[in-house]
């Protein structure tokens, strides 16, 4: 089973619409990071979280960790057809920096 | 803006062929990883490197080997295919001694294994 759980496995929405993407730990997470992969490409990074209650903002996409470490969301506003790949958080499950692990990844697709 | 190349997009390659995947990185990082992606799984370690001439398992790495002769390549060897290695190959490097925010990956190579 995955260590960072990642729901939905996919996603459809319409052009315009708001969405969110979890990821969640059973453990306490000392870093988490959000990456997005265009298909069948690299992986391009876009927010680093590492403080509980923390969230950060980049354009219309907005990332939370909660206050207990163990669960983040992604959340698009107004989402565009550019929004549309895939999207992986990435965490440290250790403060030694040697344990990163990635989920499963959510496929956003955005309809014009 | 060259960052994170890796030598092919697309490889085909028989069963028990020996496979190199060639990674080179510009940013003058000392840290470079092999992960593989596969489909519900997300991405596997398979070996990491903190110097030239240094590394260190990752979490899957049976059928793999790696080479950093230099410190810009990182190269994942397989000794002899198997179907079951089919799968995007990423290639990432950072300054720390993981892969973290700020982290670049390569675009990746698609091997299928046949």
């Amino acid at each position: 089973s995955q260590e960072l759980e990642q729901s939905p496995q996919s996603l459809i929405v319409q052009e315009g619409k708001n969405l969110t993407i979890n990821c969640t730990s059973s453990k306490t997470l000392y870093g988490l990071y959000w990456y997005k992969q265009k298909y069948g490409e690299g992986l391009i990074f876009l927010m680093m979280l590492q403080k509980g209650g923390e969230e950060k903002s980049h354009e219309k996409i907005t990332a939370k960790l909660d206050e207990k470490k163990q669960q983040s969301s992604l959340h698009i506003t107004a989402s565009q057809p550019s929004h549309a790949g895939i999207y992986l958080c990435g965490a440290d499950m250790a403060p030694n920096n040697n344990d990163m692990r990635f989920g499963a990844g959510t496929r956003l697709t955005v309809k014009p | 803006d060259v960052k994170v190349t890796q030598s092919s997009r697309y490889l085909v390659k028989r069963t028990g062929e020996k496979v190199f995947l060639e990674c080179v990185q510009d940013m003058d990082h000392e840290n470079m990883f092999w992960y593989r992606q596969d489909p519900g799984l997300g991405l596997r370690l398979i070996y990491f490197s903190y110097d030239v001439k240094m590394k260190e398992k990752g979490d899957i790495p049976e059928g793999y080997s790696v080479s950093r002769e230099k410190k810009e390549r990182f190269s994942l060897i397989l000794e002899s295919a198997s179907t079951n290695q089919t799968s995007m190959y990423l290639c990432a490097s950072s300054f720390w001694s993981r892969v973290s925010g700020g982290a670049d990956f390569g675009p990746g190579t698609r091997l299928t294994v046949t």
